[in-house]
């Protein structure tokens, strides 16, 4: 079992570029998640998926974000424009889905720097 | 308005000894609790969790103790290695939802 598996695993981009962010998740989780790490704010949800369906997305802090899911074994993630304020650490996590009993496992992040 | 707050940013103690990471909550709904441990440069993994339903629970070196009344978890590492030197996360969810809230972490440090 690979884990879960983002790419890329660091990214710089000029504000303004639109950013991409992929992420497979392990095979046979129902549900996937995209988490931003800040030093500010920490870990926060931006959006999760059950069954390639969006869920949740309350947390997308506006409309330069967008996530699709169109299989299950496979996220993207993407900002545009992006603008410096969005440099941080993205994660992505993958359940079994149903009670959270076990928590999720998470990829390796993806750094992001806008300059 | 941070729901589960870490107001430990940093914790240092000495191999063998015992570390405490505490852990608050506002939202009296959240019924199931975790922790994660992360590496630098890698993704948070899960170490422990518990049901609101109990007030402890063991794995190893690893207890997560729970007091409901106090809103307030906290996770002891018996004996400290200094391979547990993390940042330790503790998350929330409620009623089921798959939905997790993190505080923003503790970064422990076990000096050999």
């Amino acid at each position: 079992d690979a884990g879960v598996i983002q790419s890329p695993r660091h990214e710089v981009t000029e504000m303004g570029q639109e950013v991409t962010l992929r992420c497979k998740p392990i095979s046979g989780h129902n549900s996937l998640f995209w988490y931003r790490q800040t030093m500010m704010r920490g870990l926060e949800l931006l959006i999760y998926f059950n069954n390639n369906v969006p869920i949740d997305d309350s947390g997308m802090p506006e409309d330069r974000f967008s996530a699709k899911m169109p299989n299950a074994s496979f996220s993207t993630l993407k900002i545009q424009p992006s603008e410096p304020r969005d440099s941080a650490v993205y994660f992505c996590a993958s359940s079994l889905g149903g009670p959270i009993s076990y928590g999720y496992t998470f990829g390796s992040g993806t750094r992001l720097t806008v300059v | 308005d941070q729901q589960v707050k870490q107001n430990s940013p940093s914790l240092s103690v000495q191999e063998g000894r015992i570390s405490i990471l505490n852990c608050d909550y506002t939202n009296s709904m959240f019924d199931y609790f975790l922790w994660y441990k992360k590496y630098p440069a890698e993704g948070p993994t899960f170490l422990i969790s518990i049901s609101s339903i109990k007030d402890k629970n063991e794995d190893g070196r690893f207890t997560v103790f729970l007091n409901k009344s106090a809103k307030h978890l906290s996770l002891h590492i018996v004996p400290s290695q200094p391979g547990d030197s993390a940042v330790y996360f503790c998350a929330a969810a409620q009623g089921g939802s798959e939905k997790l809230v993190f505080g923003k972490g503790t970064k422990l440090t076990v000096n050999p």
